[in-house]
This record gives C-alpha cells, structure tokens and sequence, in this order.
C-alpha cells in the first residue's frame, strides 16, 4: 500500500523554465512533509519542508505548495538550472510515528541546456 | 556539518554469506534507520532505532538485522545473502523530537550478490 505517490517516473525541462514536481498522499495523519534531492552515487540531501499548518513555503529558488484537501503537494523550482538535474523523492510523517519518513517513488528531473 | 559515513561505496558477496554494513554519525543523534533504494520503489524503511540498543521493524525487514550497541553506531546484517538484496543501502540519522522530521543520509552502499 503506497501512501505516498509520485506519479511522475521523470520529467524534462528547459534551462531557466520552472519545474513542477508533483506527490499525492492518502494517509490524512500525515502532518509533515520533504523534498529530497538525490544525485547518483551519493545519498539524498534535504531540500524544503512543509507542516501542514501551511500551504506554501519558500526557499530561494525552491517553494513547496501543500493542498490538503487534495492531499497534494508540488515543488517549483525557478528558474531550473541543469545543476538541478536528479532524482527528487517527496516524503511525509505524522505525529504518532515520530521521526518515521514514508517515501515516494521518486521522479527523475533532467534539465536541458 | 553534519556527516553520516558508511563502511563501503561498493560491495560484493556471494549468495549465503553474512553481510555486515556499518554506518556512523557524528551529530549525536537519536535516530538511526536503513533503507534500501530499488528503481521505481523509492526508499523503503528496513530498520530503525531510535535509542541505544532499541530497534524497530521497518517496512521490509524480512532477511534483515540490526545492531545498536553505540550510539553514533547503527550496523545493518543480512544474516544470509541473496540475489533479491541486491540493492543501494542507505542509512540515515536525526533527532529526537526536533523541530523539523529531517533525516541526513550517508551516501550509500551499493550491494551486489552473486
């Protein structure tokens, strides 16, 4: 049972152009939410994160927009550099499971020069 | 800076042997886990301590152990190998009861078993 989806295997982009990474979620006790960017050969490295008492917060090039009643949450990045280009997986927690992370599957974002 | 260090880049072992991945942190964190990262699955939560000595089953613990004997210290054991735990092994660490949820990985273990 995978609560935490990202549809979106890859995606190509444009240099400068805004990426839009997407995850949908159906565990409603999730309350938290990360971006992780993962480059090969080299462990993933935290990005932006969100609680759900927000729908939006930002961080230089990067902002992250939670909708909880779709139980869908976006990163943008803007404008995208070809230094963005790697796997970005999306995760979440609730409070009952403490520091617990649930994953998606990842989407492989490659940004054309 | 935080640093999250794992005894190998790249391991080989034959089908049946026992499998011992280390991994150490430096940031006195509480939490310790193993995951394990597979094309199309993202990462999949093995194990997790949250305390010298305490472990808990992750999501996919079947074939697996751990050992928590040092804080900065959480080692994964594949007790008998096979082809099916061929896979990128990730650990990570993180607070207790922090502010934010964040997890600081290492930067992997990639295990072949022939």
């Amino acid at each position: 049972d995978q609560q935490v989806k990202q549809n979106s295997p890859s995606l190509s982009v444009q240099e400068g152009r805004i990426s839009i990474l997407n995850c949908d979620y159906t565990n409603s006790m999730f309350d938290y939410f990360l971006w992780y960017k993962k480059y090969p050969a080299e462990g993933p490295t935290f990005l932006i994160s969100i609680s759900s008492i927000k729908d939006k917060n930002e961080d230089g090039r990067f902002t992250v927009f939670l909708n909880k009643s779709a139980k869908h949450l976006s990163l943008h990045i803007v404008p995208s550099q070809p230094g963005d280009s790697a796997v970005y997986f999306c995760a979440a927690s609730e409070r009952a499971s403490g520091s617990r992370l649930t994953f998606g599957e990842g989407t492989q974002l490659t940004v054309n020069p | 800076d935080v640093k999250v260090t794992q005894s190998s880049r790249y391991l080989v072992k034959r089908t049946g042997e026992k499998v011992f991945l280390e991994c150490v942190q430096d940031m006195d964190h509480e939490n310790m886990f193993w995951y394990r990262q597979d094309p199309g699955l993202g990462l999949r939560l093995i194990y997790f301590s949250y305390d010298v000595k305490m472990k808990e089953k992750g999501d996919i613990p079947e074939g697996y152990s751990v050992s928590r004997e040092k804080k900065e210290r959480f080692s994964l054991i594949l007790e008998s190998a096979s082809t099916n735990q061929t896979s990128m092994y990730l650990c990570a660490s993180s607070l207790q009861g922090g502010k934010t949820k964040t997890q600081y990985f290492g930067p992997g273990t990639r295990l072949l078993v022939l």
